[in-house]
């Protein structure tokens, strides 16, 4: 069974600090997504990376995708009340395939 | 921005009964996906389609599932005889093709079985 591990789960922070949500996995991914999920609604994507060792910048946001790739880290610098949501990351273990989806990392900033 | 559309956003049914969940995938785009999510569980593949025929399915989509690319534009998934666990947030995705990684989410169909 193909899994990916998101940690932490819950995350609780004040206006202003940095964080990093952790996506971990035992296999190899052909590319890995990062999602923003809202109460309700469907999974927005956020960035897509697919090279070992690369790094992407979205304003705040830094996403890696690990040199072996079967890892990923989302880091989020001067975290806002706006960035609350539930961050997923999704790997494709083939081109063209499936989606697997870690469990979420709930993120609360509090002002 | 081209989107994915899902109707209807809410769909209560009785144990038994058949339904079906309609999907407007991005225009050009070639391949379909269906997920679903029970609630607060992870994100689960179901099946996914291209040119017509499922390319891949998952040990969830038995029987019970099927889906069609009724015409050029919808994209639909039918449970012929809905059962309370299949209760769930059901997610169409799309993507342009195969050598595209992105995959397009739409807002989701909330399916309650009573």
């Amino acid at each position: 069974t193909q899994l990916l591990e998101q940690s932490p789960q819950f995350l609780s922070i004040q206006e202003g600090e940095n964080l990093t949500v952790y996506c971990n996995s035992s296999s190899v991914f052909s590319s890995l997504q990062w999602y923003r999920q809202e109460p309700g609604e469907g999974p927005v994507l956020l960035v897509t990376v697919v090279t070992g060792g690369e790094v992407k910048k979205l304003k705040r946001l830094t996403f890696q995708f690990g040199d072996a790739r079967k890892d990923s880290s989302l880091h989020i610098t001067a975290a806002q009340p706006g960035d609350t949501g539930l961050y997923l990351c999704a790997g494709e273990k083939n081109q063209g395939g499936k989606l697997i989806f870690g469990q979420g990392t709930e993120l609360s900033v509090k002002p | 921005e081209p989107e994915v559309t899902q109707t209807p956003s809410h769909q209560v049914t009785q144990m038994g009964q058949e339904v079906i969940l309609r999907c407007v995938p991005i225009s050009n785009h070639l391949y379909f996906y269906w997920y679903r999510q029970i609630l607060g569980q992870k994100v689960e593949f179901l099946v996914s389609f291209y040119n017509n025929e499922i390319s891949e399915k998952s040990e969830i989509f038995d029987d019970q599932f099927s889906v069609e690319r009724p015409d050029g534009s919808n994209f639909t998934l039918k449970i012929r005889s809905t059962k309370l666990e299949d209760s769930a947030m059901y997610f169409c995705a799309s993507k342009l093709q195969f050598f595209s990684y992105e995959q397009y989410f739409g807002p989701g169909t909330r399916l309650t079985v009573t």
